[in-house]
């Protein structure tokens, strides 16, 4: 079974805070990404990255960083959390073959106080 | 830039009836991948079904199928014998061939409840 494990199904932090969530993928896949899911927008993306240290914008990058130091982990860090920032946040990789499905994680809901 | 519609905010469906949930995108490309997922209440987003746009056949995964209408750029899904886990948020998703392909575009959703 695909493994995609997200730090925390639910998190509270306060606001200023910095905050870090983290996604670990067990597939061996290049590409990772974060998205932010809100009722009637769908997933927005983030950020992804295609390989270690490598990283692209999305549609909604600000206030938002990432890192990925090693290939099965990809971190989302809000530098300085804002009550806008309260949502849902999901993980997902795939495969670098062409018309390969994005697997999930469970999410984590994140309020920002 | 591709975007996909999902025209359909909530829909209802009676237990082992049939449902059909709609999606149409907009793109320039000619080969590209085209999914389908769920998302029961808190729980993981899960593919449902895959459609190769250079195919065809329209795709089948047991109760779910999909009508795939090239030339009309619409994707929608068939859910036959509807049955009460089968509620969940539906998105519809696009994968483009042509590039690295690392992005995928979705849609807004689609609230599936399923009635007794």
């Amino acid at each position: 079974d695909v493994k995609v494990t997200q730090s925390s199904r639910y998190l509270v932090k306060r606001t200023g805070e910095k905050v870090f969530l983290e996604c670990v993928q067990d597939m061996d896949h290049e590409n990772m990404f974060w998205y932010r899911q809100d009722p009637g927008l769908g997933l927005r993306l983030i950020y992804f990255s295609y390989d270690v240290k490598m990283k692209e914008k999305g549609d909604i990058p600000e206030g938002y960083s990432v890192s990925r130091e090693k290939k099965e982990r990809f971190s989302l860090i809000l530098e300085s959390a804002s009550t806008n920032q309260t949502s849902m946040y999901l993980c997902a990789h795939s495969g670098d073959r062409m018309g390969q499905p994005q697997h999930f994680g469970d999410g984590t809901r994140l309020s920002i106080l | 830039a591709q975007t996909v519609t999902q025209s359909q905010p909530e829909m209802s469906v009676q237990e082992a009836e049939t449902v059909t949930l709609s999606c149409t995108y907009d793109t320039s490309e000619s080969d590209y991948y085209l999914f389908w997922y769920k998302q029961p209440p808190s729980r993981q987003m899960i593919l449902v079904i895959r459609q190769e746009a250079y195919k065809q056949q329209n795709a089948t995964e047991n109760r779910f199928s999909v009508n795939f209408q090239k030339a009309a750029k619409s994707f929608s899904l068939k859910i036959s014998d509807s049955q009460l886990g089968d509620a969940a948020m539906y998105f519809c998703a696009y994968r483009s061939a042509n590039n690295y392909g690392q992005n995928f575009v979705f849609g807004p959703g689609t609230r599936l409840s399923v009635l007794p």
